[in-house]
């Protein structure tokens, strides 16, 4: 079974205009971590947000916040007021654990598209 | 955020030869260190970790005897891609992680675009 799963291929939105991101997760684990990263076409990996298991708030940073739903296990990245340079690949990811050598896992990935 | 640097960020070679890849952590020590490969249009799938001083641990299906990875000190692990192929084309990303605000956050090189003619 997929561990972190990104159902959107591909993800169109209006400059100005909120956009969210869907991040499924599956683990056993009690805890655990969600991030999202951002990956323009030049292939760095730029971190955007993290969410602890235990955590009881969603995560904000800046424009980008995550809506997480223990409960459903899923991890949404919402951008609000898109700009041009929000176009990229965006990826969600897990850690099994809260130690820094425990890896992470990748979902396949949304291709986000803001159109003027 | 931390500082993770890797270099080079692209590099071109005969088949047959060996490329080396440093990833750098610059403002913070990490004992471990992550590699991913990057198909294009794939996500990342980790190769290995690299631990300061003791040898990697390699995932399932990742050759070490093609993949070397040495982590000889605090701040620098480096992939060895020996006798590259074709094949071997790839995207290679490193990650190092940082504590920041009681949080782990991986942070990632810039990557390097490996082409084997």
């Amino acid at each position: 079974a997929q561990k972190i799963t990104q159902t959107q291929p591909g993800m169109f939105v209006q400059e100005k205009e909120a956009v969210t991101l869907d991040c499924t997760y599956d683990t056993s684990d009690p805890s655990y971590g969600l991030f999202w990263y951002k990956q323009p076409s030049s292939g760095e990996m730029i971190f955007l947000i993290y969410q602890g298991s235990y955590d009881q708030q969603n995560a904000t940073e800046g424009r980008y916040s995550l809506n997480f739903q223990k409960a459903r296990k899923s991890a949404n990245l919402v951008i609000s007021a898109s700009q041009l340079g929000d176009s990229a690949m965006y990826f969600c990811a897990m850690r099994e654990g809260r130690s820094n050598t425990d890896k992470l896992i990748f979902g396949t990935g949304t291709r986000l598209q803001v159109f003027p | 955020g931390a500082v993770v640097s890797q270099h080079p960020s692209w590099v071109i070679c005969k088949s047959g030869t060996s490329v080396k890849i440093e990833c750098r952590s610059l403002d913070f020590q990490a004992t471990t260190m992550f590699w991913y490969r990057q198909f294009p249009k794939q996500s990342l799938m980790l190769m290995a970790t690299s631990n300061e001083g003791s040898k990697a641990t390699y995932e399932q299906g990742v050759e070490k005897d093609k993949f070397l990875i040495n982590h000889a000190s605090l701040t620098l692990s480096t992939l060895t891609v020996t006798s590259a192929h074709p094949e071997d084309s790839s995207f290679y990303i490193c990650s190092a992680p940082h504590r920041t605000s009681n949080k782990n956050i991986q942070y990632f090189g810039a990557g390097t675009r490996l082409s084997v003619l």
